[in-house]
């Protein structure tokens, strides 16, 4: 079955670069959940997207941003990246707004020198 | 304090015992509760999920519910090495925003 898609895997970015991070849902999913995962950290959720609007959001900084496009692709656009920022960046996706159900994706891993 | 408290381990067991999983919660909100899997540098997986308060089976995996503890527990029956990964629970009150415990590391020795 088709799985979440995520690219790239890995990305080394210098401080003050911007990154971007894309998750590919499931076929038919609508709904893409952005989380960051620490080293030995619990994700933590940062934004939603549901039929390409925002639907929740989380911890997410200001320097941060993303979009849901018409293909329900998502985007995670990071800019003025800091040390800090380095960590395991999870895409999921469900079927509708408000199931528990979400299916992640395999991470992109972000280091920032 | 934290949404969701979940024990860090290690956790080791031997082949075939039973694993008992805990986490608590301080959000009377919440009431999707979610258990996760998750393998070293992979995302993590759902083994399953409850609403409100209850028990729910799977195979060896057993999930309960007692929303006026503010508790949620896993059980593995017959545990494998394979079952060797950190364990997740997550919560949320819409179904949408998650609150993750911090994972428990379960060793399964053959």
């Amino acid at each position: 079955a088709a799985g979440v898609i995520q690219s790239p895997r890995h990305l080394i970015k210098e401080k003050r670069e911007t990154a971007t991070l894309k998750c590919y849902p499931i076929p038919r999913h609508d709904t893409v959940y952005w989380y960051q995962q620490g080293p030995g950290q619990d994700p933590q959720f940062l934004i939603s997207f549901y039929e390409k609007m925002q639907s929740d959001k989380g911890s997410i900084p200001d320097r941060f941003s993303a979009q849901q496009f018409s293909d329900y692709h998502s985007e995670l656009n990071m800019s003025s990246l800091e040390l800090g920022d380095s960590a395991l960046y999870f895409c999921a996706s469900s079927l509708g707004a408000r199931p528990p159900e979400q299916y992640f994706g395999p991470g992109t891993r972000l280091t920032v020198t | 304090q934290k949404e969701v408290e979940q024990d860090p381990g290690p956790l080791s067991v031997p082949e075939g015992a039973i694993v008992s999983l805990n986490c608590t919660y301080s959000n009377s909100a919440f009431q999707y509760f979610m258990w996760y899997r998750q393998y070293s540098r992979k995302g993590p997986e759902l083994l399953m999920y409850t609403y409100s308060s209850g028990n729910k089976e799977d195979g060896r995996f057993t999930a309960q519910v007692d929303k006026s503890s503010k508790y949620i527990s896993l059980f593995i029956r017959d545990s494998q090495p394979s079952d060797s990964a950190t364990y997740l629970c997550a919560m949320s009150a819409s179904g949408n925003q998650f609150y993750f415990g911090t994972g428990t590391s379960l060793t399964v020795i053959p």
